[in-house]
Order: structure tokens, then sequence, then C-alpha cells
């Protein structure tokens, strides 16, 4: 059974600070994929990472994929107010057409 | 504008009353899919459609109908509600099933009373 881990589960920080937050799978795929939900709002994407030692980087966020270490990481540099909200990563599943998600990083920032 | 939308917003509706939840997608994507979003369980997929009159099921199908008569459209029907289908549900919808980004609708709060 595919499980996609991610934590923390809930981050709370001060503005400027620099956190990580990490999604951890447990089956083969190249495919990982980054949302992020506001409260009482819809997802929004915000990474498509499609390969093994894939980055992306918008703004004060990065993203990177490490398919060997079965590993993601979203990285958020000298955070903001703004980007509090709610963060989750999905991973393709190779054998089917399923996305399976983890549980979400919900990230509160402080001014 | 390039949308996902979804109808009703909020539903509250009693047990065993068939309700239906419309989902409409204005991109010719293939990929359609319904995810229910409950507290501390993040987003669990219902059922999917890779495009017309193809339709499979999610991680927890059950209790739910879906439908793909069109591209744009994807109805989820819920033939006899039950408390515990009590959520929040999203449709999404992606040009292909793998490789790209979905677009979700705004969601759609149902309460089952």
């Amino acid at each position: 059974e595919l499980k996609v881990e991610q934590n923390p589960l809930f981050l709370s920080m001060q503005e400027g600070k620099n956190y990580t937050i990490y999604c951890n799978y447990s089956t083969t795929s190249d495919r990982l994929y980054w949302y992020r939900q506001d409260p009482g709002k819809s997802l929004e994407s915000l990474f498509v990472l499609l390969s093994n030692g894939a980055v992306k980087q918008e703004g004060r966020l990065m993203a990177s994929l490490d398919t060997k270490a079965r590993l993601s990481t979203l990285h958020i540099t000298a955070a903001v107010h703004d980007l509090s909200a709610t963060y989750f990563c999905a991973v393709d599943m190779d054998s089917n057409y399923q996305l399976i998600w983890g549980a979400g990083t919900k990230l509160i920032i402080k001014p | 504008e390039a949308q996902v939308t979804q109808n009703p917003r909020y539903l509250i509706t009693v047990t065993g009353k068939k309700l239906t939840v419309t989902c409409s997608q204005n991109m010719n994507h293939e990929y359609m899919s319904w995810y229910r979003q409950d507290p501390g369980l993040g987003l669990r997929q219902i059922y999917y459609s890779m495009n017309v009159e193809v339709t499979d099921k999610g991680d927890v199908p059950e209790g739910y109908k879906v439908s793909r008569k069109e591209k744009r459209n994807f109805p989820l029907i819920l033939e006899s509600p039950s408390p515990n289908q009590t959520s929040l549900y999203f449709c999404a919808s992606s040009f292909s099933r793998q490789g790209t980004e979905a677009f979700f609708g705004q969601g759609t709060r149902l309460t089952v009373v």
C-alpha cells in the first residue's frame, strides 16, 4: 500500500525564518505534486516535480524531489504571513491512475 | 477563464435522500476525479474518470456513484446519503492523469443529518 507521510503536520513559525516541510512516500514514483490550501478555500497547484533531482522555485518556496530516497521537500525562505496555509504533497502511483495524498502540513506564520 | 465549477457549495440534507453534486470544467481535460476531505485524513479519492464513459473506483467509493457522459461534466451521486458522508467534497480535473497539475473546484460542504 502506498503511503505518503508529511511532517511536520503543524508548524508555527516567525516571519523571516526558514523552514522545510518533508514528504516521504513508500513506493517508486517519479511524479510528485505540491498544493496549497487556504482556510475554507480550494486547493491550488504549486509545483509539479517529474524526475529525480527536479527542483522548482516560486518566490519564497522551493520544492525538490529525490526519487531514490522517496523524499520531496518544500523549503520556505524568509517566511512571510501570506504563506500561512495548509500544504499538501501528492504522489502518482506507477501502477494505476490514482493520486495518493499526504495529510497536509498546516503552516502558521506569525508577524 | 479556466475553471472547475461545483454546485452546490453548501448542502444540508437528511439521511436517505438522494442527491447529486455537479462538476463541470471548461478546459477540455480528459481526467476528472472526486475527493472528500476530512480533518486529519487529507484528501481521499472517491472516483476518477479517464475520459468519457471511463470511470473507476478510488480509495473510498462505497456509497457513491459517478457518471461521465460528456467530457466536461462529472457528477457525484449519493443514492442514499448517511451521516458518515458528511464531508467537504472537491472535484478536480487535469489534462492527463500523470504529470500534470490538477485544477480544483471550490468545494461542496455536505452535511447529512
